[in-house]
């Protein structure tokens, strides 16, 4: 299973963009990078998965580099309501154990 | 159903005492995980189980740990003799297939059981 690193933490203000950047060196050929939100006393949701480059939603953007050792979740805009933990998964289609990592705590302020 | 149900939401016990804990996935979905989570703390994977398959218990802390999935849709997480550092939320996910598919192996969340061992 590819091993997941993300920043512990990030700050930021009302109507910046956020990137948040996970680091995944051992990806396989068949992995998915999957990203989740959770907020307080709520289970995670999921926001967004890729396989490379680009793929953007109604929600947030994943950027992929060429040699997928690591992506960048990009949030435009935000605002007090997207202070949550967001989580980085590689996940393997066809395989089973998902295996989440302590994610990163994004606080947004006035 | 439309959503990952899971019951009771808050539970507390008495250290010793059994305790069980519900998930009903969505309907159709073929995979359903459990999870646990500690205050303040990341997701730690207890268990899997996908079909008809034996399920994954790898993540399960010790034998007083057990779940259970009837005619592949509702699950049951029971843990026995319960001890203070069990408290955390158990949280339920289901997806609909791990299958070579992109979406796969989405997994969609319950609200969790809040379990507190006095």
């Amino acid at each position: 299973l590819a091993k997941t690193t993300q920043p512990i933490s990030m700050d930021s203000y009302e109507g910046q963009e956020v990137n948040i950047t996970c680091s995944h060196n051992n990806i396989a050929t068949n992995d998915y990078i999957t990203w989740y939100q959770q907020f307080p006393s709520q289970g995670p949701r999921f926001i967004i998965q890729g396989y490379k480059t680009k793929v953007t939603n109604e929600v947030a953007s994943l950027f992929i580099p060429a040699d997928r050792k690591s992506s960048t979740l990009s949030l435009p805009r935000v605002s007090l309501s997207d202070t949550a933990v967001y989580y980085c998964l590689v996940v393997a289609l066809g395989g089973n154990k998902l295996t989440f990592g302590t994610g990163t705590q994004l606080k947004v302020e006035l | 159903g439309a959503g990952v149900s899971q019951s009771p939401s808050n539970k507390v016990t008495e250290k010793g005492k059994d305790v069980e804990l519900r998930c009903d996935p969505i309907s159709g979905h073929t995979a359903l995980y459990w999870y646990r989570q500690s205050l303040g703390q990341g997701l730690e994977f207890l268990i899997y189980f996908q079909g008809n398959s034996a399920p994954d218990k790898s993540g399960l802390p010790s034998d007083r740990f057990s779940a259970e999935r009837t005619g592949g849709s509702v699950s049951t997480l029971t843990i026995q003799r319960t001890q203070q550092e069990d408290s955390a939320v158990y949280l339920c996910a289901s997806s609909s297939s791990t299958g070579l598919v992109a979406g796969a192996n989405v997994l969609t969340f319950g609200a969790g059981s809040r379990l507190t061992v006095l």
